[in-house]
């Protein structure tokens, strides 16, 4: 069976800190990777992964894809209060569904 | 991306009714899914919305209890039948535009509590 499993569940830390968000996955029919901040109700797109070691990043905030190793992290320099959210990891299949995993709840201790 | 609205955004609805939650785009999109969100969960996909054609639910969805319309490649809805507290999540359309890319847009969401 499909999975996607994140890691740590929840994490809380000072403003300033630097945070690694982990995600493994086993999916028969890979095709991406996605990271999502979620907020209040509905998810915001962040990055999407496809080809192995190749960084992504935007302010911030870098991703990165092993796909050797089956896992994506997410790093977040010198994180801010507007950080706090749950980080969502979802893995695209041949179908274009996504399989989700049950989020990282980040927490930013001012 | 595109850009996309749904209504109502929360509602408190009595046991047994039901309620219909619209999702619109602002450009043509391939794919359109229906996911529920409940209290400290990850998402959970109910269906994928097929234009002009019945969609196609995940297990343990039914149509008789979350019937969806597609009309047109900018518009669904996704009504929760005879409702119960078990119902009461966040209801969240998505889109893809398919083709290469695997990413997708969400709605702003309709937060549903059922009494």
């Amino acid at each position: 069976e499909d999975k996607v499993v994140q890691s740590p569940l929840s994490l809380v830390v000072h403003e300033g800190d630097t945070v690694t968000l982990n995600c493994s996955y086993e999916v028969t029919n890979f095709r991406s990777l996605l990271w999502y901040k979620q907020e209040k109700k509905a998810p915001t797109f962040l990055f999407m992964l496809t080809s192995s070691g190749i960084e992504k990043k935007s302010g911030r905030l870098s991703s990165i894809l092993d796909k050797k190793e089956l896992f994506s992290i997410l790093n977040i320099t010198a994180t801010q209060t507007g950080d706090s959210a749950i980080y969502l990891c979802a893995v695209a299949d041949s179908n274009y569904q996504l399989i989700w995993g049950a989020g990282t709840k980040l927490i930013i201790k001012p | 991306s595109a850009v996309i609205s749904q209504k109502p955004s929360r509602d408190i609805c009595q046991r047994g009714t039901s309620l219909t939650i619209q999702c619109q785009v602002d450009s043509q999109v391939t794919m359109m899914f229906w996911y529920r969100q409940q209290p400290g969960q990850s998402l959970t996909l109910i269906a994928t919305a097929n234009q002009g054609s019945e969609a196609t639910y995940e297990s343990g969805f039914v149509i008789d209890k979350f019937p969806i319309s597609r009309p047109n490649l900018t518009f669904s809805t996704l009504t929760v039948s005879n409702m119960s507290p078990e119902d009461s999540s966040i209801y969240l359309c998505s889109v893809a535009t398919g083709t290469s890319s695997y990413e997708q847009y969400f709605g702003p969401g309709t937060r549903l509590t059922v009494t």
